[in-house]
């Protein structure tokens, strides 16, 4: 089925611990964006892509990196963890505007 | 500041009945504006978009609403199922931005 698909679902890293978030779509979307989403909050954008070889700042990028090396895949880096990055992580894709974003199920880190 | 509101932040009816969730906005220049559901441990999924000249938008049982000069919009829900239960965000885009802007959701329970 197409679509946005994330690993891992769940994880659990230690502070100072660095790991990549992965998400690919199969769409040929241009456009790929990272956001958080934490209690009480509305999603927050961390990282966006506008292209392959093409990536910007969202509202909260400390902490996090991106590339985009291809069109499908759109990695995101955790430096060096902490508890502050506890959250749920959602990548989405968008082809034509009039079509609206479309995201992936998620992946719920933990940093202890 | 660009803000999205909405309310209730929870809701709880009886299965079979309707309901209206409500969102007001403040991001400019507006460009659209999206209702998404989002259940349990799942990434947001489009319900419906709207742009500035469009004022109702159907997607089987929801309906939204859009009045731009008041900067509010509504998605009804009619006829309510048990798997109507879930989180209903609000998204408002700006023209020329890449960013969303997420409201914080209405969690809605069907109950039998």
């Amino acid at each position: 089925n197409a679509g946005v698909t994330q690993t891992p679902k769940f994880q659990v890293l230690k502070t100072g611990q660095s790991m990549t978030l992965q998400c690919a779509q199969d769409m040929n979307h241009e456009y790929m964006s990272w956001y958080r989403q934490d209690p009480g909050m509305g999603l927050r954008l961390i990282h966006y892509s506008v292209g392959a070889g093409i990536t910007d700042q969202g509202e909260v990028p400390n902490g996090y990196n991106v590339s985009r090396s291809t069109t499908e895949d759109f990695p995101l880096r955790l430096l060096s963890a902490a508890p502050s990055q506890t959250s749920v992580y959602f990548c989405a894709s968008r082809g034509e505007e009039a079509y609206g974003y479309t995201f992936g199920s998620g992946t719920r880190l933990t940093v202890v | 500041k660009n803000q999205v509101e909405q309310s209730p932040q929870s809701l709880i009816i009886l299965e079979g009945k309707n309901c209206t969730l409500q969102c007001n906005y403040t991001v400019s220049p507006f460009s659209n504006l999206r209702w998404y559901k989002q259940d349990t441990g799942r990434g947001p999924v489009s319900l419906t978009i709207m742009t500035f000249s469009e004022n109702t938008k159907s997607n089987g049982r929801y309906t939204a609403t859009l009045d731009a000069d008041t900067k509010q919009s509504s998605l009804h829900i009619t006829a309510s199922q048990l798997s109507d239960s879930a989180s209903y965000i609000c998204v408002v885009s700006a023209t020329g931005f890449q960013k969303l802007v997420f409201g914080t959701g209405t969690r809605l329970l069907v109950s039998p």
